[in-house]
């Protein structure tokens, strides 16, 4: 089946210590998001990818950054984890064209951060 | 500015209630687009359904239901017959216009379905 697939599910780390998480799609969408939710909250948007181009929010924190390698694969780095990062890391997916289309989520990676 | 009000922080219902969630919103676009996601413990957003501000029709699917009223800015979203499974979170949202790529999420309101 086609899916969006976040890697790990759950991840911890240290205060300060670089992480990566990764999202993959097989639904060969041409827009791919990455929301942060923390406990009890919406889904807050950080970024967006519409095929290469990359499009930040303006209150995105810069210790927050991202790579999209290709169309199936987008990451989601943070460089210095505060504890204010811990969260859930929802990644979506959707087709931009002449209409506007529903955002597939992933399943998340929880961040813990220690 | 474009918001989404859930004013219903959380609703607990016994199984085979029907319960409506209300959601509200406000944009000054002419064209959006309104949105239901669910989120069950699992943390998956799952999308239940999409409706342009063109079609006011109201939409019926299986047990679900959804009321889109323009007059009052709203488009609530009632369950029939409620099952535990329904037991989750749920999130209204909108985006305005075409090709723009953001979801404004409301503050989400977690049903509780017990047996």
């Amino acid at each position: 089946d086609a899916m969006v697939i976040q890697n790990p599910r759950y991840q911890v780390t240290q205060f300060g210590k670089p992480v990566t998480l990764s999202c993959s799609q097989t639904l060969n969408h041409n827009v791919m998001y990455w929301y942060q939710q923390k406990s009890s909250q919406a889904p807050k948007l950080l970024f967006h990818y519409y095929d290469k181009d990359f499009n930040n929010e303006a209150d995105t924190p810069d210790n927050f950054q991202s790579r999209r390698p290709n169309t199936s694969f987008c990451f989601l780095d943070i460089r210095s984890p505060g504890l204010g990062d811990a969260a859930m890391y929802l990644c979506a997916t959707s087709i931009r064209d002449w209409n506007y289309n529903e955002q597939f989520f992933g399943p998340g990676t929880r961040l813990t951060v220690l | 500015a474009q918001k989404v009000t859930q004013a219903q922080t959380e609703i607990s219902v016994v199984e085979k209630e029907d319960v409506t969630l209300d959601c509200v919103y406000e944009t000054r676009d002419t064209t959006y687009y309104l949105f239901w996601y669910k989120q069950p413990p699992s943390g998956e957003l799952v999308f239940l359904i999409r409706r342009n501000s063109f079609d006011e029709q109201n939409e019926i699917s299986g047990r679900y239901s959804w009321n889109f009223q323009k007059s009052t800015s709203s488009f609530n979203f009632t369950i029939t017959a409620s099952q535990v499974v329904d037991s989750a979170v749920y999130f209204c949202a909108l985006s305005e216009g075409y090709n723009t790529d953001k979801l404004i999420f409301g503050t989400g309101t977690r049903l509780q379905v017990f047996p």
